[in-house]
């Protein structure tokens, strides 16, 4: 199976920031990384599909980048409506593992 | 327009079994795949298992291998999923999600309501 690997577990930053999340998964996956937004009570949303395709309706703030074991999410100018969880999954093969999440929290 | 629509909450002794279901609409069954992700309280998500286009066949994790069953209804457009043996360590919220494995990539993109289940004796 492959593990993912996301760092950091939680980071505090402010409205306008810019914050950097990053994933490594244990085996080398291409570019089959997808990253996800989740707010307590709500479904999980999208943000970016294959390392670096923005979903439909997603803001240009959110971007992806990586290949291979690594990979980055960066948020450009934090906005309060980005103060949330944010996960990354491995595409590549079954089973479809996650990251352990980090929580993107106010300063 | 994609939607998922979840059962309601449940709440369920050690040892029995749940079944969630997770109605699509504006896509069918045999467009997509739906998968089942799992939240425990404090913990992340976790992926439960799905039916998997390049293998074929429902995938499961291993963790919940012999313990759950995912079956679609392609009729009525509903995917269920099946918890057995429960105990309390599966109080989660079970959310499902169709699963896209397409050129472009794969990856879950809708997402239904989720399932709050509480079991508790």
């Amino acid at each position: 199976d492959i593990q993912v690997t996301q760092s950091p577990s939680s980071l505090s930053a402010s409205v306008g920031d810019r914050v950097i999340i990053t994933c490594r998964t244990s085996q080398t996956i291409g570019r089959h990384l997808n990253w996800y937004q989740h707010k307590p009570g709500k479904a999980p949303k999208l943000l970016i599909y294959t390392a670096s395709y923005l979903q439909s309706g997603v803001p240009s703030r959110f971007s992806g980048s990586g290949s291979g074991t690594d990979f980055t999410l960066t948020i450009s100018g934090l906005q309060p409506d980005d103060f949330a969880y944010y996960y990354c999954q491995q595409g590549d093969s079954s089973p479809r593992t996650f990251g352990q999440g980090t929580k993107v929290e106010l300063k | 327009q994609v939607h998922l629509e979840q059962s309601g909450a449940e709440v369920k002794k050690p040892g029995a079994s749940v079944k969630v279901s997770c109605k699509v609409s504006g896509h069918t069954l045999t467009e997509v795949s739906v998968h089942w992700v799992r939240q425990a309280p404090g913990e992340g998500l976790e992926w439960m298992g799905g039916f998997d286009l390049e293998e074929g066949e429902t995938i499961y994790a291993q963790k919940f291998q012999g313990r759950v069953t995912i079956t679609e209804d392609t009729f009525t457009g509903t995917a269920y999923m099946e918890l057995s043996s429960l105990r309390s360590q599966d109080t989660a919220v079970y959310y499902c999600a169709t699963h896209r494995e397409l050129l472009s990539g794969n990856y879950f993109d809708y997402w239904g309501q989720g399932t709050p289940v509480s079991v508790s004796s």
